[in-house]
This record gives structure tokens, C-alpha cells and sequence, in this order.
């Protein structure tokens, strides 16, 4: 069965320290991997995709990797306004023309000043 | 930029009754989509339009009709409400099947209550 995990469901940073989110994911065939920030009360917001192993993609103080089993999300020296709920999404190769995309439950990023 | 607009933002029904949430874009996106969001759970795929003219059921469809009216507009009907439809609903679109502008735009979403 298809699944993508995230881990872990809730972190809580204080401003400046570094750290990674995690992304694990069990796919027959991988079309792209994506993430996406959620705002309490918003849509998700589109951040990156990353379509193979050892492809990096930054925006701002966000970094995210992918290799043939997880994607991280590195945030380096966070400031409060990166708390959001960070989201993970892996888009299959087969289920029709759109293909699969299977969501994570998320994790919800704090960052105290 | 409007992106994409959903309506209503709150709505509470009684079981048995109907609503339909609307959802525009204006982005001449082909694709549009609509989530729903609950607890402890990821997104997961109600119905999707893959074209004007086309709908195709998601992961979990039953309880729902949908309705690509034009490009622009894709509405999600629910025709005999019950409390396990009690979500955040989210209406997305994107521009799939041109290569690597597969992300979705997602408007604000609706929260729905069904007591």
C-alpha cells in the first residue's frame, strides 16, 4: 500500500535553531515529490517539488532533499514566521492521466521568539 | 490576483439537507480538484477535473457530486448531508500534464458542520 509519512507530527523550535522535518515515503513508482506550508485557517501553499534522488531545492531559510526513500525539509535559523503546518504530498505514476497525489498528515512547526 | 475563490467560508447543515460549495479560478488552469481535510488525517482526493467536460472520482467520492460548470468554475455538491461529512473542504486547480507545473493552488477553504 502506498504511504507517506511525516515525522515528527509536532516540533517546537526557538528562534535560530536549525532543524529537519522528515518525509518517508513507500510508492510503486514515484512522479514527483512535493511540499507544502498550511497557515492555520488557509489553504496550503505551494513551497517546492522535487522529481529525483540527490535534488535539492532552497527558498529562503527553507532546503529540501530527496532521496530514494524520504525527503527533508531542512530549516536553518527559523524565525516565527515559518510556524506553520509543513506538508508532504508524493505523486504516483499510475491512476490515470493525473496520476496518485497521497498527502502526509503534516507537521505543525512552532517557533518561540 | 483572486487565484483560487471559494464559497461559502462557514456553513453548518442538518443532516438530510443539501448545499452546494462553490469554487472559482482565473488562473486558465485545466485541472481542478477538491479535498477534504480532517484531524489527523492528510488531505485526501473527493472528485477531480482533469478538463473542462471531464470529472473522475477521487479516494473518497461517495456522498458527493461534482460539476465542472466552465474552465473556471468546479463545484462539489452534497446532495443529503451526513455528520461524517463534517470537514474542511478545499478546492485546488493546477496546470498537470504540462511537465513541471504540477502544484496546486488552493483556495481558503470551507468548513462545513453537519449535525
Amino acid at each position: 500500500e502506498d504511504q507517506v509519512t511525516q515525522s515528527p507530527e509536532a516540533l517546537r523550535l526557538q528562534e535560530g535553531e536549525s532543524s529537519s522535518l522528515n518525509c518517508s515515503y513507500t510508492v510503486s513508482g514515484l512522479r514527483g515529490l512535493f511540499w507544502y506550508r498550511q497557515d492555520p485557517g488557509k489553504g496550503p501553499e505551494f513551497l517546492f517539488t522535487l522529481y529525483s534522488a540527490g535534488e535539492e531545492k532552497e527558498k529562503e531559510r527553507l532546503k529540501a532533499t530527496l532521496t530514494k526513500k524520504e525527503s527533508f525539509l531542512h530549516i536553518t535559523a527559523p524565525k516565527p514566521e515559518d510556524s506553520a503546518t509543513y506538508l508532504c504530498a508524493v505523486r504516483t505514476n499510475y491512476g490515470g492521466s493525473q496520476g496518485n497525489l497521497i498527502f502526509g498528515k503534516g507537521t505543525k512547526l512552532s517557533v518561540k521568539p | 490576483n483572486a487565484g483560487v475563490t471559494q464559497t461559502p467560508k462557514f456553513q453548518v447543515l442538518k443532516t438530510g439537507q443539501s448545499m452546494t460549495l462553490q469554487c472559482a479560478q482565473d488562473m486558465n488552469h485545466n485541472s481542478m480538484y477538491w479535498y477534504r481535510q480532517d484531524p489527523g488525517m492528510g488531505l485526501r482526493l473527493i472528485y477531480y477535473s482533469a478538463s473542462e467536460g471531464t470529472t473522475d472520482k477521487g479516494e473518497v467520492p461517495n456522498g458527493y457530486n461534482v460539476s465542472r460548470l466552465n474552465k473556471r468554475e468546479f463545484s462539489l455538491r452534497l446532495e443529503s448531508a451526513a455528520p461524517s461529512q463534517t470537514s474542511v473542504y478545499f478546492c485546488a486547480s493546477s496546470d498537470a500534464g504540462t511537465g513541471s507545473n504540477e502544484k496546486l493552488f488552493f483556495g481558503s477553504g470551507t468548513q462545513l458542520s453537519v449535525l
